[in-house]
């Protein structure tokens, strides 16, 4: 089945030492999104991909990085992680047709210690 | 301003029973879509159903239905016969500007609905 899978399922780091998600997909959608969420809270939107242009939400923290090296894979780096930087991060596709759902993966849920 | 308002935080319905959760937008774009996705508690996001502003008929799927009111904007989620498997978190989502070349498709949440479906 075609879908969108986020390793590792949990992550566990310690404040300060860099962290990264990965996210591949078998959909072949242009559109990569990464979302944080927080417990009891509505996902919100880091950055995302349109093809290889990159598009940064104004209040995403610098400390917040992303790679997409080709359209199957898309990466977030955590360059310092502060323990309020633990949460739910939710990777998801979709087609460019602003009616196509986004597709989400699994999630990583990141514990910072 | 709070683009999509969900306004209970929390919702019971007892199994079988149909229950409506809540979902008012605000947007200047004449074109736009709505979703509702269901987050369970092992937090995978699925989606449930869609909403074009230009649909002129309600959306259904199985047994979801979309309650669309364009002039009041709201798009309300009507989930028929419960089951005990729908408690979950429910958010409704809205993307804007559905002509836009620009548009590349961010999706906007609500703080969601938790649902819990009583035996």
């Amino acid at each position: 089945d075609a879908m969108v899978i986020q390793n590792p399922r949990y992550q566990v780091t310690q404040f300060g030492k860099p962290v990264t998600l990965s996210c591949s997909q078998t959909l072949n959608h242009n559109v990569m999104y990464w979302y944080q969420q927080k417990s009891s809270q509505a996902p919100k939107l880091l950055f995302h991909y349109y093809d290889k242009d990159f598009n940064n939400e104004a209040d995403t923290p610098d400390n917040f990085q992303s790679r997409r090296p080709n359209t199957s894979f898309c990466f977030l780096d955590i360059r310092s992680p502060g323990l309020g930087d633990a949460a739910m991060y939710l990777c998801a596709t979709s087609r460019t047709g602003v009616n196509s759902p986004l597709h989400f993966g699994n999630g990583t849920r990141l514990t910072v210690t | 301003a709070q683009k999509i308002t969900q306004t209970q935080p929390g919702m019971f319905v007892q199994e079988k029973e149909a229950v409506t959760l809540d979902c008012t937008y605000d947007t200047s774009d004449q074109s736009y879509g709505l979703f509702w996705y269901k987050q369970p508690s092992s937090g995978e996001m699925i989606f449930l159903i869609y909403q074009g502003s230009y649909d002129e008929q309600n959306a259904t799927e199985g047994r979801y239905s979309l309650n669309f009111q364009k002039a009041r904007k709201s798009a309300n989620l009507v989930i028929s016969a419960s089951q005990l498997g729908d408690s979950a978190m429910y958010f409704c989502a809205m993307r804007e500007g559905l002509l836009r070349s620009s548009n590349t498709g961010k999706l906007i949440f609500g703080q969601g609905t938790t649902l819990q479906v009583k035996p």
